[in-house]
């Protein structure tokens, strides 16, 4: 069974729109991390937390808010989607410690029209 | 600006042939680089990972490089299959830790033809 889950899968909004991305680790992972990815761009952080009730600032966070509820559960907000949103987000959980590797869900295609 | 370089964009190999992949990167500190494979439409799945000066790794037909001093890895893929058809990405982390950052390059598309 797959250690993160993402949901949904496809995402289909307009500007202005409330959108919330889930995810759900079962690795058991402090960390979790959500990311976007571009076509010509490596991908990008935006937000990532180290337990429930903690939420650190990736690198580009603006636009976006997250929540992580419990161990397993991480989501991302965004409450006035706009187009530039428009992306491929990954969401990954690790141990975090040393160079631990960080285990990715699917992904989730958001589409802001 | 960006700090992890992959090379070539993209590349077509026919099934069997061995094949090369570069990463330069500009990362400071360099703890460490690792070597994920993203299937289209699917997350990133790790190859390998490279710690050491002059480290060397070996995982089944991949086998990996790192020279830090020149900072640039190398993924060789021997005797492809259709099925390495995919993107390769090359992550370069400047902590040993979960404080740290991983800076991620914008791959390699590799397409392995009959």
């Amino acid at each position: 069974e797959a250690a993160v889950t993402q949901s949904p899968r496809n995402k289909v909004t307009v500007t202005g729109g409330n959108v919330t991305l889930s995810c759900r680790q079962t690795n058991s992972h402090n960390y979790m991390y959500w990311y976007r990815q571009d076509t010509g761009h490596g991908l990008r952080l935006i937000h990532y937390s180290y337990g429930a009730g903690n939420l650190q600032i990736g690198d580009v966070p603006d636009g976006y808010k997250a929540t992580r509820t419990t161990q397993e559960d991480f989501f991302l907000l965004l409450e006035l989607a706009s187009p530039s949103q428009t992306s491929l987000y990954f969401c990954a959980s690790s141990a975090g410690q040393n160079y631990a590797e960080q285990f990715f869900g699917p992904g989730t295609r958001l589409t802001v029209l | 600006k960006t700090q992890v370089e992959q090379s070539p964009q993209s590349l077509v190999v026919r099934q069997g042939e061995n094949c090369v992949l570069q990463c330069n990167y500009s990362v400071t500190p360099d703890n460490h680089l690792r070597w994920f494979k993203q299937d289209t439409g699917k997350g990133l799945v790790s190859l390998t990972v490279l710690v050491h000066e002059n480290d060397k790794t070996s995982n089944g037909r991949y086998s990996a490089t790192l020279d830090k001093d020149a900072k640039h890895s190398t993924l060789h893929i021997t005797a492809t299959l259709l099925d390495d058809t995919a993107t390769y990405i090359c992550v370069v982390g400047d902590r040993g830790s979960a404080l740290g950052r991983l800076h991620f390059g914008a791959g390699t598309q590799l397409i392995v033809i009959p």
